[in-house]
């Protein structure tokens, strides 16, 4: 059972354009979300969380959203820029420290 | 040190050896977690400690998979009997503290069991 999904598998941008990943749950118990990005060969690399008592956390070209009445998080990057192409992984967590993570989202920025 | 460091990079075993990753955490944090990724996209959580204590075992294959954190050395993860199903990258992560929720990832160990 896939709690945390994120349904589209790929996603192409313009450089300079905004990039919206998204990312939906099911488990109403998930009390904070994370997003993490992912170069070929590395470990993901923490970008931007969100508490489950906000609704919007920004950090410089990020932004993240959650609408918990939608059980629904996005994460916006403006502007995309070609070294934001990677695989973006949006994870969960209840209060018992492991993450729950979603199958990805490879992002490309194109010139 | 200031990332989390992981040994091998890689990693080759016959089926049926035994195989032993190794991670080490970010100086001053408390918590390490490993995760297994099998499919490219997939992350599957194995354990988590807190210090040297066992915090979550709940993703562990009991049967052939074992870990260890102890005071001054690397944390560990063996694999007893390895399949070819256990063939996947490894993550290693680890935390400040039960408040803090962002878990930074090391490198990852690719192990090929043939």
């Amino acid at each position: 059972d896939q709690q945390v999904k994120q349904n589209s598998p790929s996603l192409s941008v313009q450089e300079g354009r905004i990039s919206i990943l998204n990312c939906d749950y099911t488990n109403s118990m998930f009390d904070y979300f994370l997003w993490y990005k992912k170069y070929p060969a590395e470990g993901p690399t923490f970008l931007i969380s969100i508490s489950s008592i906000k609704d919007k956390n920004e950090d410089g070209r990020f932004t993240v959203f959650l609408n918990k009445s939608a059980k629904h998080l996005s994460l916006h990057i403006v502007p995309s820029q070609p070294g934001d192409s990677a695989v973006y992984f949006c994870a969960a967590d209840r209060n018992t420290d492991k993450l729950i993570f979603g199958t990805g989202t490879r992002l490309q920025v194109f010139p | 040190g200031e990332e989390v460091a992981q040994t091998p990079k890689h990693l080759v075993r016959g089926e049926g050896q035994k195989a032993k990753l190794y991670c080490a955490p970010i100086k001053g944090h408390s918590y390490v977690f490993w995760y297994q990724q099998v499919l490219k996209n997939e992350f599957k959580f194995l354990i988590s400690f807190q210090n040297e204590n066992v915090f979550d075992e709940t993703g562990m294959p009991k049967e052939r998979f074992s870990a260890k954190c102890l005071p001054n050395s690397p944390c560990s993860l063996e694999i007893q009997a390895t399949k070819l199903e256990d063939s996947a990258v490894y993550f290693c992560a680890s935390s400040q503290s039960r408040e803090i929720y962002e878990q930074y990832f090391g490198p990852g160990t690719r192990l090929t069991v043939t």
